[in-house]
């Protein structure tokens, strides 16, 4: 099966800092997420972006399909940032069946 | 417009017992699948259910099995649970008539397994 790899596993940061998280993918995608999860579990919706670049206000992605793989930069990071962001990736010729990474466990300190 | 609902929030099971676990997908949507998430793990697929039947399964047990109800809804039942089966299960749901969409998840269901 397709396979998910996202760097680095953890980062740590100042509050103020901008980091860039980077996933890569063995096969083409027909949809690629960016989730993150907050401390209680919760999985929240940050983009869908299979192809092309996306803002959303101090977060943006980007993803190269050609290249298999996508970018999250997260500006001026902020404590309530903190957190563990997947990437997910549904491959070509499946339906909906998201395959994850593992994760980047992101700490940012006040 | 509600969002996918799962309950219970939290369950804590004994080694053997049983559980169902049940979610309300997002209004709209008529697709659901299940992922499990072992502490410090991404997701992992259980299945998916559309129009009622199980129509993609990832490398679970048949101890895991599921419903779909005719309003969608779906439930997960777990048979002869064991310490590892302890996890976060996510319900995710999404619209079958639109498949390049986005997949939204619900808050979990945290089972303790003792």
């Amino acid at each position: 099966g397709i396979q998910v790899e996202q760097s680095p596993p953890d980062l740590i940061l100042q509050e103020g800092a901008n980091s860039t998280l980077r996933c890569n993918f063995s096969d083409s995608v027909n949809n690629l997420q960016w989730f993150h999860q907050n401390p209680w579990g919760q999985l929240i919706n940050l983009f869908y972006i299979p192809s092309g670049t996306k803002q959303n206000g101090r977060l943006s992605a980007t993803t190269v399909a050609t290249e298999r793989y996508s970018l999250l930069y997260i500006s001026s990071s902020q404590t309530t940032d903190s957190g563990v962001y997947f990437c997910a990736v549904v491959p070509g010729g499946s339906n909906y069946k998201l395959t994850f990474g593992k994760g980047t466990l992101l700490t940012v300190n006040p | 417009d509600a969002g996918v609902t799962q309950s219970p929030t939290h369950l804590i099971k004994t080694r053997g017992q049983q559980v169902t676990l049940r979610c309300s997908p997002k209004s709209g949507h008529d697709t659901v699948s299940w992922y499990q998430q072992a502490l410090g793990q991404g997701p992992q697929f259980i299945f998916q259910y559309y129009e009622e039947e199980e129509r993609q399964r990832g490398n679970f047990p048949d101890r895991f099995s599921g419903h779909q109800f005719p309003n969608y809804s779906s439930e997960l039942n777990v048979n002869a649970l064991l310490l590892g089966d302890s996890a976060l299960y996510l319900c995710a749901s999404s619209f079958e008539a639109r498949p390049l969409s986005p997949l939204h998840f619900g808050n979990g269901t945290r089972l303790t397994v003792t």
